[in-house]
């Protein structure tokens, strides 16, 4: 079966400091990665997608960037974090199957002081 | 575009009552149309999907969804809530482009359950 991992589960980091958050996936090959960010009563934002290694589309302009330097490994970055940065996080493979549906993990937590 | 919208920001209901979360989409082509559930600081769990076929869909936790192309709707249902349901619920319609398939979420529904 599949699963999905993100890394690190919470995270504080102090305005204008560097972010790599990552995001693994187990049992699938050649997925269709997604990032997407949710913060407080906004709902979720799709941020970057990738269709395979080295791929990746961006969906809005902000301080963050993507990376896929592995079949089933997914980064999200950024070089200077801003306040506004703070949110939840989420990862999300595409089964490829009729329906296309996408399954999340866990999530990670980034407060940025 | 597509868009999604979930009209009630939140609903309380009592344990062992019916529920009724509701959605409306915005799609120009058939939708793929889904039902994730969210508990506070986890991730997203997949309750149910729809692309064709029978309109009326069941999902896991005893949920059921019902597809209305004449109003739009993807409204979601369970006969008789247990507490352990409290929780977000979002709705979200799928479209394609690029090669891949990207969700758009509505803003989401939290659903307390009184005693």
């Amino acid at each position: 079966s599949q699963t999905i991992h993100q890394w690190p589960a919470t995270l504080v980091q102090p305005v204008g400091s560097p972010l790599s958050l990552e995001c693994t996936v187990e049992g699938t090959s050649n997925p269709n990665l997604y990032w997407y960010r949710q913060a407080a009563g906004r709902g979720l934002q799709l941020l970057f997608y990738s269709v395979g290694i080295g791929q990746i589309s961006s969906e809005v302009p902000q301080n963050l960037s993507a990376s896929r330097p592995q079949d089933r490994q997914f980064i999200l970055s950024s070089k200077k974090l801003l306040l506004s940065d703070s949110g939840f996080y989420l990862c999300a493979w595409r089964r490829d199957s009729p329906y296309n549906e996408q399954f999340f993990g866990p999530g990670t937590r980034l407060t940025v002081l | 575009a597509q868009s999604v919208t979930q009209p009630d920001i939140h609903i309380t209901v009592s344990e062992g009552a019916s529920l009724e979360l509701r959605c409306n989409y915005s799609y120009g082509a058939t939708p793929y149309l889904f039902w994730y559930v969210q508990s506070p600081g986890q991730g997203l769990q997949l309750l149910l999907k729809y692309f064709s076929g029978d309109t009326l869909v069941q999902g896991i936790k005893g949920f059921e969804a019902e597809f209305k192309r004449s109003q739009s709707s993807f409204n979601l249902r369970k006969p008789s809530v247990h507490w352990s349901d409290a929780a977000e619920y979002f709705c979200a319609v799928a479209s394609s482009g690029a090669g891949s398939y990207q969700l758009t979420f509505g803003k989401g529904t939290k659903l307390s359950v009184i005693p």
